[in-house]
């Protein structure tokens, strides 16, 4: 099963915009972490937020951890072509015996 | 190279024969994973081993499916009596032991397994 819900499924912006994505879980969670995917390759870790933790940058990358509305959001600043690929939210659940379960992913794409 | 390595990448094979695929993990990670993938979706659990334990197993693993890692190193994910609902990518990953929370994970390229 399927904890995550990103929001949206797929966007699509011009090179230098921001783009930002939403993650919806359901149970409590250790942390969140987000991962991207280039088509037909594995996934590449991009960071990780606790759950104590509220906001956290890495790079062009902002992420935000709400935990009282189960939700996240992941900010890419300043996009470039580059960043075209989908990303996932992960969570890590509480007393989930160690395994992360990933969301359905959103697809960005990022227009010259 | 350090990273996981997962062999092969691509199996075409015909309902109802067997595959298996090897997964090579960073060698310092003890943990290391098995996901499954279709097209449009994100990956699912399939199930993880810390060092040469299985410690779970989804609900998704039928009992076609079997995964080993018998020295704590590499492991295999072998698929009996394929099916065409088989077709997927699968997923192999590993990480550092982190206690309870599971941290970073490290992804292979994946095997594609197509079933005709």
């Amino acid at each position: 099963s399927q904890q995550g819900e990103e929001d949206p499924q797929a966007l699509s912006i011009q090179e230098g915009e921001n783009a930002t994505m939403n993650c919806s879980y359901k149970t409590s969670i250790n942390n969140l972490q987000w991962y991207r995917q280039n088509s037909g390759r594995g996934l590449v870790h991009l960071i990780l937020i606790r759950s104590n933790e509220r906001e956290k940058h890495s790079g062009r990358l902002r992420v935000t951890l709400d935990t009282s509305k189960k939700s996240s959001s992941l900010l890419i600043t300043a996009s470039r072509a580059a960043d075209t690929a989908s990303y996932f939210c992960a969570t890590g659940e509480t007393g989930a015996n160690s395994k992360l379960t990933f969301g359905k992913g959103i697809t960005l794409s990022v227009r010259p | 190279d350090t990273g996981v390595s997962q062999n092969p990448r691509h199996k075409i094979t015909k309902r109802g024969q067997n595959v298996t695929f090897r997964c090579d993990p960073i060698s310092e990670h003890n943990r290391l994973y098995w996901y499954r993938q279709t097209l449009g979706q994100g990956p699912e659990f399939l199930t993880y081993f810390q060092n040469e334990a299985q410690l779970e197993k989804s609900r998704l693993l039928s009992d076609r499916f079997s995964a080993e890692r018998p020295k704590g190193s590499f492991s295999t994910l072998e698929i009996q009596r394929t099916e065409q609902g088989d077709s997927a990518m699968y997923l192999c990953a590993s990480s550092r032991n982190q206690g309870t929370a599971t941290g970073e994970l490290f992804f292979g390229e994946g095997s594609r397994l197509t079933v005709l």
